[in-house]
């Protein structure tokens, strides 16, 4: 039972690079999350799906833009790389939104140059 | 505005009780959650506490919540060496959609 599934774990890019980061669940999830963690500054909301189909804004979306590609993916991508995108980010998904628990993936650590 | 806090560190002596408080402001929450982060991974989810509890416990870990304070803390019995990570508390604010805001988390080192 593998829950949330992140690829890759780490990746470094210059200034102006782009990528895509993945994410998958296999828990029939409706709900999934993109959230950053910084150092001393907890987890912060930058994108969220409430369900297939539809993705909303959350607390620090710029710079960013989503994808429900379909129940189970949910891609984060950066279109232009910035130095203040250096953090680790996290996946993350619900059975339902409002207040189901959230399921974390492990990570991936982001270094922009 | 919304906003969790957490004192950011912890330290205490292996056996001894661990206590990791947490307060926040407004809130029409619902549920309010303590996860754990080892390093390297993900956060996991602890326990949670309905608003309408004022203490739950399960094994080793007991949350407390006072809604007048608007004051969570989790007590950890008999603290081990592997109970050392960060702690990180989190609200839903207002029942907007899953809008959980966590605290910047607290590090839990145990020391023999």
């Amino acid at each position: 039972n593998a829950g949330v599934t992140q690829t890759p774990k780490f990746q470094v890019l210059k200034t102006g690079q782009s990528m895509t980061l993945q994410c998958a669940q296999d828990m029939n999830h409706n709900s999934m999350y993109w959230y950053r963690q910084d150092p001393g500054m907890g987890l912060r909301l930058i994108y969220y799906s409430a369900s297939e189909g539809t993705t909303d804004k959350g607390e620090v979306p710029n710079g960013y833009n989503v994808s429900r590609l379909n129940k189970r993916e949910f891609s984060l991508r950066l279109e232009s790389a910035a130095p203040s995108q250096t953090s680790v980010y996290f996946c993350a998904s619900s059975e339902y939104g409002g207040n189901s628990p959230l399921h974390f993936g492990n990570g991936t650590r982001l270094t922009v140059t | 505005g919304e906003d969790v806090e957490q004192s950011l560190f912890l330290s205490v002596r292996e056996g001894d009780s661990s206590v990791i408080n947490c307060t926040y402001t407004d809130s029409s929450s619902t549920y309010l959650y303590w996860y754990k982060q080892e390093p390297g991974a993900g956060l996991q989810l602890l326990t949670y506490i309905f608003s309408n509890m004022d203490m739950k416990q399960d094994q080793r870990l007991t949350v407390l919540l006072n809604k007048k304070d608007k004051h969570l803390s989790l007590r950890i019995a008999d603290t081990q060496t592997g109970d050392s990570a960060i702690y990180f508390c989190a609200v839903n604010f207002s029942g907007g959609y899953n809008k959980l805001i966590f605290g910047a988390g607290t590090r839990l080192a145990v020391h023999p």
